[in-house]
């Protein structure tokens, strides 16, 4: 079974601090994906990678950033959190095939920004 | 990708067959119709994909229609387990399976 892990389920921060999401993937997938998920909002694409070292924005890139140094380890990075940054952050993974790309999510890490 | 839309609310009853909906009338010929669900406080879960045929996997069926403009996910035998938001998500095989998802359907299923 695909397996994505995410760092921590539960993080509190301060505002004004710098944040780390790490989530790892044990499938090798090319394909690395963070959404935030809000009440009322759905998910929301935040940044994705397609390859180590390549990244793109994804619907609400503003106030974050990506890594992705390795192929299996996609870390999410809020340089300054916020309040407004209070949220479900969720990882997920897929492989490109010729059948579809499905995607296998994390368990999701609930960040609270004080 | 094109836009889904889903009722917002549905029961079952456990042990039944549970149909959840779903309208895709803008879908292009190129994407394909995705299935995830999301039990509370978790990760969605991938259930079921396809294209124009109808398919089947050890946890649901997915009907769609032949001019491909809705599709149908069946949970043949729906256990209170089952009980999750239900997501319809279109989109081409080419876009590394970056998703967009709407508000998705609740499914109680109810003892």
């Amino acid at each position: 079974d695909v397996k994505v892990t995410q760092s921590s389920r539960y993080l509190v921060k301060r505002t004004g601090e710098k944040v780390f999401l790490e989530c790892v993937q044990d499938m090798d997938h090319e394909n690395m994906f963070w959404y935030r998920q809000d009440p009322g909002l759905g998910l929301r694409l935040i940044y994705f990678s397609y390859d180590v070292k390549m990244k793109e924005k994804g619907d609400i890139p503003e106030g974050y950033s990506v890594s992705r140094e390795k192929k299996e380890r996609f870390s999410l990075i809020l340089e300054s959190a916020s309040t407004n940054q209070t949220s479900m952050y969720l990882c997920a993974s897929s492989v490109t095939s010729g059948r579809g790309n499905e995607q296998f999510f994390g368990p999701g890490t609930r960040l609270t920004v004080l | 990708d094109a836009k889904t839309t889903q009722p917002p609310s549905m029961d079952c009853a456990e042990g039944r067959a549970a149909n959840l909906p779903c309208n895709h009338s803008t879908i292009s010929g190129n994407e394909y119709v995705y299935w995830y669900r999301q039990i509370h406080s978790q990760g969605p879960q991938y259930i079921i994909h396809g294209l124009k045929n109808n398919e089947t996997n050890e946890m649901a069926s997915l009907i769609i229609t032949e001019d491909r403009k809705s599709s149908t996910l069946i949970l043949p035998h729906a256990t209170l387990r089952d009980t999750a938001v239900y997501y319809c998500i279109v989109r081409p095989n080419t876009n590394a399976g970056k998703s967009t998802f709407g508000d998705g359907t609740t499914l109680t299923v109810k003892p």
